[in-house]
């Protein structure tokens, strides 16, 4: 299968810091890119769809201005918290879908970046 | 709305143990079912999938049947080894619409 990247994939911020968290297709052209949320023992959550070139879609109870998405290549999406706080500590995992008829419309996932805020 | 729910883990096993991965799912309209694979240090990968009713889907040894009847998509493995070891994610997408995915189940064989 197709190979997406993650990095870092572990990150420690201090409280007020802004972080940067990107997300590469490594092998093949992400049209659609997905953001995810895990908490321990909970489900992945998504939290935003974005496709190249055109503004990130939140799912309802995401703040848009606290989670920044940018897609702005078919091989690059980044998702940046600012301002985090410790209850933005988690995991978070992107995933991309290529082109309909490429691939399919499997979804092909990174390894996940930890993010912990002191 | 639609939702997935997974047997609660962490299970574990010995090795050529009998695997059973319990899951069952509530969603309206007729869903596509999906079996996804994390093994330590790397992203989710599709394991195996069923698009309708009384489909089975199978690969690696893992078999999952589609029962619609009773909502359900048990992934199953006669012979479990040391490499099975991973958290294993039941998911169901409806469409074009977005996955919705099981809390997941870690599993740890045990050699």
């Amino acid at each position: 299968g197709a190979v997406v990247s993650q990095h870092p994939s572990w990150v420690i911020c201090k409280s007020g810091t802004s972080v940067k968290i990107e997300c590469r297709s490594l092998d093949f052209q992400a049209t659609t890119m997905f953001w995810y949320r895990q908490f321990p023992k909970q489900s992945l959550m998504l939290m935003a769809t974005s496709n190249e070139g055109s503004k990130a879609t939140y799912e309802q109870g995401v703040e848009k201005d606290k989670f920044l998405i940018n897609h702005a290549s078919l091989t690059l999406s980044t998702l940046t918290v600012t301002s985090a706080h410790p209850e933005d500590s988690s995991f978070y995992i992107c995933s991309g879908t290529g082109a309909m008829g490429f691939l399919g419309s499997e979804q092909f996932f990174g390894p996940g970046t930890r993010l912990t805020v002191l | 709305g639609d939702s997935v729910t997974q047997m609660e883990g962490p299970v574990t096993l010995s090795e050529e143990a009998f695997l059973t991965i319990n899951c069952t799912y509530t969603a309206t309209g007729y869903p596509s079912l999906f079996w996804y694979v994390q093994y330590p240090g790397e992203g989710l990968q599709l394991l195996l999938k069923a698009t309708k009713a009384d489909d089975k889907g199978s690969n690696k040894g893992f078999e999952a049947t589609y029962r619609k009847e009773t909502t359900s998509f048990h992934l199953e493995k006669g012979s479990v080894q040391v490499s099975d070891s991973a958290v294993y994610f039941c998911a169901l997408k409806k469409g074009a619409q977005k996955l919705v995915f099981g809390q997941g189940t870690r599993l740890t064989i045990n050699p």
